[in-house]
């Protein structure tokens, strides 16, 4: 285990639900990151937290809907998504924003919209 | 934070021998990173290389970098079937609270 923990690894969803990931992390960590990866597509990064404070969201469709309550956990809740969505998500943390030192990466969501 | 782009997208070497993947990128950085992911897995930090060093090693991994020619290669000696994976990138530039951007990656194949 990293020490950034993703829940579930496995989702299968209806375009209809709603469902949520989870991202967890007690490295002391201050920010946070959704990633998306897509079949043969670079990793997108879709939402980043600063002590909690979002403060990028690359144009991501509003049917995505980041929640991070504390700088230990971060949400992702999905709803009325496509099929193009599934993807693998993957959340990650960084101590000081990577000036120093790399990221830590979970293992990610493996999300399937049928 | 700018994206770096890895060549070449795919590499298929014997086991044994050297992997040598390259990466580019386009405005000054404060450091780059490299990662490794395993297939379907999440990505996995290797090693990071300040904007003032040029070489930096880290077991079978020697990582260069050369500001002026804006690139940085990666080179893992004696592989193993255990290396197989993508190898990404990532310049880090400015604050870096806007996050990492990863590119399409090298998939490298060591065959046994």
């Amino acid at each position: 285990e990293t020490g950034v923990t993703q829940t579930p690894r496995h989702l299968v969803m209806g375009m209809t639900n709603k469902k949520s990931l989870k991202c967890e992390q007690h490295l002391g960590h201050n920010a946070m990151y959704w990633y998306k990866q897509s079949a043969k597509k670079p990793l997108e990064l879709m939402f980043v937290y600063n002590f909690k404070e979002q403060t990028e969201n690359n144009s991501v469709p509003s049917r995505f809907s980041p929640e991070c309550p504390n700088s230990s956990h971060l949400f992702l809740h999905l709803h009325t998504l496509q099929p193009e969505d599934s993807a693998l998500y993957l959340c990650a943390s960084s101590q000081d924003w990577g000036r120093n030192y790399g990221y830590t990466f979970g293992s990610g969501t493996r999300l399937t919209v049928v | 934070s700018q994206q770096g782009e890895e060549d070449p997208q795919a590499l298929s070497i014997q086991e044994g021998e050297n992997a040598t993947m390259n990466c580019s990128y386009k405005t000054s950085i404060n450091n780059l990173q490299w990662y490794r992911q395993n297939s379907g897995r999440g990505l996995v930090h290797l090693i990071l290389i300040r904007s003032n060093e040029r070489e930096k090693h880290s077991g079978r991994l020697r990582v260069t970098l050369d500001t002026s020619k804006k690139s940085s290669s990666l080179l893992i000696t004696a592989s193993r079937a255990a290396d197989t994976a993508s190898y990404f990138c990532a310049p880090h530039s400015g604050g870096g609270a806007d996050g990492l951007t990863f590119g399409k990656g090298t998939h490298l194949i060591i065959q046994p």
